[in-house]
């Protein structure tokens, strides 16, 4: 029944070794956004993806990267993860991108950087 | 300019008393405002949204209050039940400039944890 689903569930990398972070999602939505959230925090958007049109958003670090293949699947890459990058990393789903369309949203990848 | 303050950052309330929780924003350029909530170890889920040209609208124990003119709005929690303890955050949509979509902008959360 998942319509968003994230994995891995926890992930921990090391200091500056790269990871990513898979998103995949059974609604066919157009619209799919990373967001990052840190403890007791909002979700931060990172970028968003309308089709395969990306949109970055302006203070999004250049170590965060994301991919998108097809319409199912989108990946976040950190290139070099600091240990401020340690926070729940949600993917999200819009059938639209329109204001009365609802997120749907994953549980969450929860990124630890030893 | 697109930031959405909440507040408060954490509430304690008894079971069947209301809860109360409030954001404003600066932005006019927001034109939707849903809530979400969000358990632990969840993604949020949409939980009711208003759009700014209504002050009220209400979905079972759920109640969004909206002023246009404070710029500000709340979510009221009637008969508040242990089942409710959960993170609120408020959130506003803006639109891409030029394009039918957009992104959401969420305040920074309000932990609410009703007593049975």
């Amino acid at each position: 029944d998942a319509m968003v689903i994230q994995n891995p569930r926890y992930q921990v990398t090391q200091f500056g070794k790269p990871v990513t972070l898979s998103c995949s999602q059974t609604l066919n939505h157009n619209v799919m956004y990373w967001y990052q959230q840190k403890s007791s925090q909002a979700p931060k958007l990172l970028f968003h993806y309308y089709d395969k049109d990306f949109n970055n958003e302006a203070d999004t670090p250049d170590n965060f990267q994301s991919r998108r293949p097809n319409t199912s699947f989108c990946f976040l890459d950190i290139r070099s993860p600091g240990l401020g990058d340690a926070a729940m990393y949600l993917c999200a789903t819009s059938r639209t991108g329109g204001p009365r369309e609802k997120l749907f949203f994953g549980s969450g990848t929860q990124l630890s950087v030893l | 300019q697109q930031q959405v303050k909440q507040s408060p950052q954490s509430l304690i309330v008894q079971k069947g008393g209301i809860s109360i929780i409030n954001c404003a924003y600066e932005n006019t350029a927001f034109d939707y405002f849903p809530w979400y909530q969000q358990f632990p170890g969840k993604g949020p889920a949409l939980l009711i949204a208003i759009r700014p040209d209504v002050s009220e609208k209400k979905e079972g124990r759920f109640t969004i209050s909206f002023n246009k003119s404070a710029k500000q709005f709340s979510l009221h929690i009637m008969d508040s039940q242990p089942g409710d303890s959960a993170t609120y955050f408020c959130a506003a949509f803006v639109n891409a400039g030029g394009t039918s979509y957009g992104k959401l902008t969420f305040g920074q959360g309000t932990i609410l944890t009703v007593h049975p």
